[in-house]
């Protein structure tokens, strides 16, 4: 079946690293994609989203680009924060159901 | 607010109880889903809903779990004969739903915890 694979954290970084999250994707079709993220304590909400190849979504200094020759949609950014420090999901849903399906999420951590 | 809204917030029970969670989702949604995150685990899939029929109940872990979904709009979570395996963050999304690529609002969730 469908499924999404991100890699596994914590990830911890000092500020105004260089951040790259993996995500692949495996799916019948033409999915659209998606990075949702969850603050300490807070709800999930969404990142940015891609809906078709080569579509590169971005949002806070976030990007990702929709990649289907290799079926990815790595989350990037230039130089993270503290304030970036939260949980961040790949996800990934065929049009034809609607039903979504979410990676397992990446812890990531900001050091001053 | 206008966005999903979950209650109870927090809800601590004894194993064996039965336990209601409930979500509203944003006005005009038609499309309602209901996951569960676990410590150290990733979102699960628990059910959807389109209006008010559940197209997709594959992700429910036990016929202890059922949920329904009256008037297109408020969606209750029911978990019978609690067990301390069921404790854990269960959240609601909504969605338009007719259209594709469109992402889901979440709402805060519901933190179960089965003593």
């Amino acid at each position: 079946g469908d499924s999404v694979t991100q890699m596994e954290g914590p990830v911890t970084l000092s500020e105004e690293a260089c951040l790259t999250i993996n995500c692949t994707y495996t799916a019948t079709g033409y999915p659209s994609l998606f990075w949702y993220v969850q603050y300490p304590g807070e709800g999930l909400q969404l990142l940015l989203k891609a809906t078709k190849a080569d579509d590169k979504g971005s949002n806070k200094g976030f990007e990702a680009t929709y990649r289907k020759e290799t079926t990815s949609f790595h989350l990037e950014k230039g130089s993270v924060q503290v304030s970036d420090s939260a949980v961040y999901f790949c996800a990934s849903r065929e049009n034809r159901d609607d039903k979504i399906i979410f990676g397992k999420g990446t812890r990531l951590h900001i050091l001053p | 607010g206008a966005g999903v809204s979950q209650s109870p917030s927090n809800k601590v029970t004894e194993k064996g109880k039965d336990v209601e969670l409930r979500c509203d989702p944003i006005s005009g949604h038609t499309a309602l889903y209901w996951y569960r995150q676990s410590l150290g685990q990733g979102l699960e899939f628990l059910i959807y809903f389109q209006g008010n029929s559940a197209p997709d109940k594959s992700g429910l872990p036990s016929d202890r779990f059922s949920a329904e979904r009256t008037g297109g709009s408020v969606s209750t979570l029911t978990i019978q004969r609690t067990q301390q395996e069921d404790s854990a963050v269960y959240l609601c999304a909504s969605s338009p739903g007719a259209y594709p690529a469109q992402p889901q609002h979440f709402g805060d969730g519901t933190r179960l915890s089965i003593l």
